[in-house]
């Protein structure tokens, strides 16, 4: 059974930094393209970046562009999003999603984590 | 970038009546389209990909219908568990993979 679980969301002042984990097991983390998706409170759905399995892929949304860096641990099975610079817009629940087919991209969002919030006080 | 339009924002059904929500891309998508269920406090759960093809688990009641640039989500008979927001979702042109701004189906 596929789980994503994340962690490392709280409370942050702006201008500050935050270091989100997803434990992942289930499926062999070097196969698959993993993500990163966030949700506003009370707002939409919003793709935030994209890591393939080897690493060596990185995809960013503009809005997190140069300030956000996605990373992925193959020998703990742990994928990362080190937040720097935050700013209020920032704020949303942060969730861990990986791609259904093995090594593909253009793939829908099979599973997800359950998320973890992240608050940026200005 | 490809941008997902939803209609309604809002659906007002009677339990056991059929619901149908629309998804609209600025281009086409082809059938790289997906349809995602998130009821408040869970996280997204897949419901159709490729435009029709309901994923693993997921009842019959919910079909999914076109291709291009319009597509239908179809709720056959609402269920008390079928009353939540509904996102579609492309993955033909990337980055970014974008969503709509999502369907809340509530009851009447």
């Amino acid at each position: 059974e596929v789980q994503l679980v994340e962690s490392g969301g709280g409370l942050v002042q702006a201008g500050g930094s935050l270091r989100l984990s997803c434990a992942a097991s289930g499926f062999t983390f070097s196969n698959y393209v993993l993500n990163w998706v966030r949700q506003a409170p009370g707002k939409g759905l919003e793709w935030v970046s994209t890591i393939t399995g080897s690493g060596q892929t990185t995809f960013y949304a503009d809005s997190v562009k140069g300030r956000f860096i996605i990373s992925g641990d193959s020998s703990t099975n742990t994928l990362y999003l080190q937040m720097n610079s935050l700013r209020a817009e920032d704020t949303a629940v942060y969730f861990c999603a990986k791609f259904g087919s093995v090594r593909g991209i253009t793939s829908p969002f099979e599973h997800w984590g359950q998320g973890t919030l992240v608050t940026v006080s200005s | 970038e490809i941008v997902m339009t939803q209609s309604p924002a809002t659906l007002s059904v009677s339990p056991g009546e059929r619901a149908t929500l629309s998804c609209r891309a600025s281009q086409s998508v082809s059938s790289n389209l997906a349809w995602y269920q998130q009821k408040p406090g869970q996280a997204p759960r897949l419901l159709i990909y490729g435009a029709f093809t309901r994923a693993t688990g997921i009842p019959a009641r919910f079909s999914g219908s076109g291709s291009g640039t319009e597509f239908t989500l179809t709720i056959s008979s609402l269920q008390s568990e079928d009353f939540a927001v509904y996102y579609c979702q492309q993955y033909n042109d990337w980055p970014p993979w974008t969503f709509g701004q999502g369907t809340k189906v509530e009851i009447k």
